[in-house]
């Protein structure tokens, strides 16, 4: 069982307005991973890290950025929410083998 | 071309049927594979993973890989319709333990 935790589950919240999801594991685990996903499509990689201090963007372009400070938080930020950010963020994280484990996932809207 | 293709779907079975979902990717040199299962507004969870050409089995679930043609599939036995779901095939490529995720088969077990 994938000890995850994704805080908030679900935010409404203005154009322009900053915000932070929040990932964190429990397990240990180096590697992080930050998903975009749109209802009925495909999960695309936006950012991780394999390790404290290190991230790298993924293959979907993102606006957002993330910091790895601790091993065990993940936090994604947006200086400037838009409309074109609401999505469903997805966090995950793997223990030097590949096998991710994901958490329950944040549902953004913006309006 | 799309470096893991999946069949969109939606595949219907009866309930009590057997589920086959088809998985192709593009790099010949990916050693480990993995089946993903989502409901509907949640997020990924693991079923198996395989590193070995041919089957391996865990319950209803039976996971089959061919390396030469480059193809992985995942039978379900049994299907409920607990097990309608969109099933994610994704492939580790590259030297940075990435996974790669297809679109999704979504599975539709009716009564």
């Amino acid at each position: 069982e994938a000890d995850i935790y994704q805080t908030p589950r679900y935010l409404v919240i203005g154009t322009g307005k900053k915000i932070t999801l929040e990932c964190s594991q429990t397990m240990g685990h180096d590697k992080m991973y930050w998903y975009q996903q749109d209802p009925g499509m495909e999960l695309h990689l936006i950012h991780y890290s394999y390790g404290v201090n290190s991230t790298e963007k993924g293959d979907l372009s993102s606006e957002s950025t993330v910091s790895r400070i601790r091993t065990e938080h993940f936090p994604l930020t947006l200086e400037s929410a838009r409309p074109s950010h609401t999505s469903q963020y997805l966090c995950a994280s793997s223990f030097s083998g590949e096998t991710q484990y994901f958490g329950p996932g944040t549902r953004l809207l913006v309006l | 071309q799309k470096e893991v293709e999946q069949n969109s779907g939606p595949l219907s079975v009866p309930e009590g049927a057997i589920a086959s979902l088809n998985c192709t990717y593009s790099d010949r040199g990916s050693q480990s594979f993995f089946w993903y299962r989502q409901y509907s507004g949640k997020s990924p969870e693991l079923i198996m993973f395989i590193y070995s050409n041919g089957d391996k089995e865990d319950g209803r679930f039976t996971a089959q890989l061919n390396k030469a043609s480059q193809y992985v599939s995942l039978l379900i036995r049994d299907s409920q319709p607990s097990d309608s779901a969109t099933y994610l095939c994704a492939v580790v490529s590259g030297g940075y333990n990435k996974l790669i995720f297809g679109a999704g088969t979504r599975l539709a077990v009716h009564p």
